[in-house]
């Protein structure tokens, strides 16, 4: 199975702030990967897919980048709304896999 | 709208069998793959099972192969998952997901229903 890990565990920004994720794979994935946006008691939500396509209605200050094993999201200025949890995900090969993710928290 | 809604989840014994339904809504439902995620208690996601469109294709990791069937009724907008010799590890909050246009992404998911696995 390909193994996705994401670093840092967590991160301690404040808003306005560029939060800069990382996600690692054990294989290539090519660009198959995505990004998921998770809040407290809510089901997860498709940020990024195939490594730099947002999703409809996902705005612009969400980025993604990367190819093969190194992938990053980067939310360029964090609004209060963003804090949460974000993890990673590849389809290059089933089963397909997520990483452990990224918690976001307000410093 | 376009919304999927589970049910199905409980309280089982280790050995039980339980079977979730999902229904999906505001979209063509037979022309996307449909999917399983799971989630055990403050840990994170799991992909358990996917079934293609047309039902033809299925998946399964290997942590529930043998034990749980995916199947859908697109007639009925609705996806199945037949859960059986349930363990404790199977706790966890069951998402129903719609795949995305690229298959093995998820651009829907529902709400969840809660799976507990305990004597």
């Amino acid at each position: 199975d390909i193994v996705l890990t994401q670093s840092p565990a967590t991160l301690s920004l404040s808003p306005g702030e560029r939060a800069t994720l990382s996600c690692r794979a054990s294989q290539s994935v090519s660009s198959y990967l995505a990004w998921y946006q998770q809040k407290p008691g809510q089901a997860p939500r498709l940020l990024i897919y195939d490594a730099s396509n947002r999703a409809t209605g996902i705005p612009a200050r969400f980025s993604g980048s990367g190819s093969g094993t190194d992938f990053t999201l980067t939310i360029s200025s964090l609004e209060p709304e963003d804090f949460a949890l974000y993890y990673c995900q590849q389809r290059r090969n089933w089963p397909w896999t997520f990483g452990q993710g990224t918690m976001v928290e307000s410093k | 709208e376009v919304q999927l809604v589970e049910s199905g989840g409980g309280l089982v014994q280790p050995g039980g069998s339980l079977r979730l339904s999902c229904a999906g809504s505001g979209f063509t439902f037979s022309s996307y793959a449909m999917n399983w995620v799971r989630q055990a208690p403050g840990k994170g996601l799991e992909w358990v099972s996917s079934v293609s469109g047309s039902g033809s294709s299925i998946y399964y990791a290997d942590s529930v192969k043998g034990r749980f069937t995916i199947s859908r009724d697109n007639s009925k907008n609705t996806l199945f998952l037949q859960m059986n010799s349930l363990r404790a590890e199977d706790t966890a909050v069951y998402y129903c997901t719609k795949g995305a246009a690229v298959a093995g992404t998820v651009d829907l998911w529902g709400q969840g229903t809660l799976v507990t696995v305990s004597s």
